[in-house]
């Protein structure tokens, strides 16, 4: 099992850019999440996903979008890239709604300059 | 909203030395409570969890007590490595309305254990 995986591991982006940060996890778990963190602070929802098809927003998600066509993956999508989007993203995954356990992938270091 | 404190750090230990690291929420209801731990350049990893008053989460020779009556969850370890050098998040978990759980953090200690 490689649990959540994470592509790319860093990047520099310019300001107005686009990318897609890509999550896939094998451990064929419903919801998937993606969460940012800044330097000192905590990580922040967001975007989450309970199932293929289904998306919704999480505390931050303004500047990104998201999509969920299988169980496996869940990207997300930057159109517009702003400094304030600098950042580390982390993609995870949990079972069900009552397993609270998140599996967490190994991160995506994002620049925007 | 739901919030975590944490002590803040960095927090510089001998090993073998007694290791505490404070941590208080506010939540309506009663969340489950949660350390994980991330290694440098790696993702979280669950440390332990505990989700009701009064459960003890244990692994690895870290525990924490989850205790209402404070709002409280502080991790403890009897003896600390140097491979315990990492950045320890507290957690509460909280149902999403569309199903799933949130996860809000505290904004983490860095713990360094030094020989």
């Amino acid at each position: 099992n490689a649990g959540v995986t994470q592509t790319p591991k860093f990047r520099i982006l310019k300001i107005g850019q686009s990318m897609t940060l890509q999550c896939t996890q094998d451990m064929n778990h419903n919801y998937m999440y993606w969460y940012r963190q800044d330097p000192g602070m905590g990580l922040k929802l967001i975007y989450y996903s309970v199932g293929a098809g289904i998306t919704d927003k999480g505390e931050v998600p303004n500047g990104y979008n998201v999509s969920r066509s299988t169980t496996e993956d869940f990207p997300l999508r930057l159109e517009l890239a702003a400094p304030s989007q600098t950042s580390v993203y982390f993609c995870a995954s949990s079972r069900d709604s009552t397993n609270y356990e998140q599996y967490f992938g190994p991160g995506t270091r994002l620049t925007v300059t | 909203g739901d919030s975590v404190t944490q002590m803040e750090g960095p927090v510089t230990l001998s090993e073998e030395a007694f290791l505490t690291i404070n941590c208080t929420y506010t939540a309506t209801g009663y969340p489950s409570l949660f350390w994980y731990v991330q290694y440098p350049g790696e993702g979280l990893q669950l440390l332990l969890k505990a989700t009701k008053a009064d459960d003890k989460g244990s692994n690895k020779g870290f525990e924490a007590t989850y205790r209402k009556e404070t709002t409280s969850f502080h991790l403890e370890k009897g003896s600390v490595q140097v491979s315990d050098s990492a950045v320890y998040f507290c957690a509460l978990s909280d149902q999403l309305t569309g199903g799933g759980n949130k996860l809000t953090f505290g904004t983490g200690t860095q713990l360094k254990v030094e020989l």
